[in-house]
């Protein structure tokens, strides 16, 4: 069974902070997948990250793939508030469907 | 939008009875799948379907089956439930060639 850890769990700091999210896993994946996810809503996907070592770049937010294809991890620089939500890494390369980590709760506050 | 529509959005039924969940795909899409989000277990993988035809299982109990129409919609439904059931359930569809999924805004099951 492949897991996803993901942390911090939950996240608060303050507008104008840097923070880095991590997902972490034992096994390989082909992909993987971040999401946002807004109460009550679907998650919506911010990227996919498939190479070993690939960045990629979203306006204030810089994903990394980690060389091994086994971890990931989320950097948002100079937080806003609009950035509040459940992050969620998702892992592809199964028989099944995306392996989901639990999540990280971020709260920025003003 | 994501492209892919779910009805309904919210639903409120008592334990024993059966309820059906119904999704759209993104227009061109094969795959669909089915995950259930609560609050304890997070977002878990329950089927897929492609094409209409099963593709592969994750954490579905027996009560729970599902089907993908010629159409490409597909129906999640779930019988005999229990208040453990109430959660979010949400689908997602997949384009062919490509890994991510796109989610529906999903269908929020209370069970009293």
């Amino acid at each position: 069974t492949q897991l996803l850890e993901q942390s911090p769990q939950f996240l608060s700091i303050q507008e104008g902070e840097n923070l880095t999210v991590y997902c972490n896993s034992s096994s390989v994946f082909s992909s993987l997948q971040w999401y946002r996810q807004e109460p009550g809503e679907g998650p919506v996907l911010l990227v996919t990250v498939v190479t070993g070592g690939e960045v990629k770049k979203l306006k204030r937010l810089t994903f990394q793939f980690g060389d091994a294809r086994k971890d990931s991890s989320l950097h948002i620089t100079a937080a806003q508030p609009g950035d509040t939500g459940l992050y969620l890494c998702a892992g592809a390369g199964g028989a099944d469907g995306l392996t989901f980590g639990k999540g990280t709760h971020l709260i920025i506050q003003p | 939008d994501s492209g892919v529509t779910q009805t309904p959005k919210h639903l409120i039924t008592a334990t024993g009875q059966r309820v059906t969940l119904r999704c759209s795909p993104r227009s061109g899409d094969l795959s669909v799948y089915w995950y259930q989000q609560s609050l304890d277990q997070g977002l878990q993988f329950l089927i897929q379907y492609y094409n209409g035809e099963e593709r592969a299982k994750g954490n579905i109990l027996e009560r729970f089956s599902a089907q993908q129409f010629p159409d490409l919609h597909s129906e999640l439904n779930l019988s005999s439930l229990e208040l453990g059931d109430s959660a979010l359930y949400f689908c997602a569809s997949r384009a062919g060639g490509s890994e991510t999924q796109y989610f529906g805004p999903g269908t929020r099951l209370l069970v009293l």
